[in-house]
């Protein structure tokens, strides 16, 4: 069954540091996610990228956040400058069309200390 | 009003036992419906879609009334392997899915 691949599975990085996180979506699917958890609480959506550019974003997707898609296969979550609240799972989902439902990766847990 | 509304649980069955889980919505141009299960500090997984006219799938039963803006979600004959966090997702249009807090399974032997 085709899956969405996300690493590293878990990243610990300091406050301030960027990180990138990394996505590679089901390949004949043409809309791509971010969600991000955290722990004990709701899925909570972040962006949504559509021929090579943002669709939607949240409150949540502020100047800190970008996202790419440089090579036509990986889609990248970056966070410029991370906070201690930005700890929490992120979960990249791909999906083939508007109505169905999205395919999620298994995430990538962020710790920020 | 909360997007997705659900009961948070926890609900504890026993094995064999029917549980039924409901969910409401609050943006009646709503226009895909699903249940997701997501096991602890694992990925959403899409268990089914919910359609106007009801669905089945094996022991899994998921009704909508869009009149009431309602979305349930019944288990028939639990087993240990069902117990979870069920998540009810609502596409309402914005491009994104929208998703409930979940209610927590746990099936019980």
């Amino acid at each position: 069954e085709p899956e969405v691949t996300q690493t590293p599975s878990h990243q610990v990085t300091q406050m301030g540091q960027e990180v990138i996180l990394r996505c590679v979506p089901i390949s004949n699917h043409l809309y791509f996610y971010w969600y991000r958890q955290i722990l004990g609480q709701k899925v909570e959506f972040l962006v949504s990228f559509y021929n090579n550019e943002i669709s939607e974003k949240s409150e949540i997707f502020d100047d800190q956040f970008s996202v790419e898609r440089p090579d036509g296969s990986n889609f990248t979550l970056k966070i410029r400058s991370t906070k201690l609240e930005d700890s929490a799972m992120y979960f990249c989902a791909s999906s083939a069309d508007l109505v169905g439902g999205y395919t999620f990766g298994s995430g990538t847990r962020l710790t920020v200390v | 009003r909360k997007e997705v509304e659900q009961d948070p649980g926890p609900f504890n069955v026993p094995e064999g036992a029917t549980v039924a889980f409901n969910c409401t919505y609050s943006n009646s141009a709503s226009q895909s419906f699903f249940w997701y299960r997501q096991d602890c500090r694992k990925e959403p997984k899409l268990l089914m879609s919910v359609y106007s006219s009801g669905n089945e799938d094996g022991r899994f039963t998921a009704q909508l009334n869009r009149a009431s803006q309602y979305i349930s979600l019944l288990i028939r004959d639990s087993k240990l392997s069902d117990s979870a966090t069920y998540l009810c997702v609502v596409n309402s249009g914005r491009r994104a899915l929208t998703f409930g807090s979940g209610t927590r399974l746990q099936v019980q032997p």
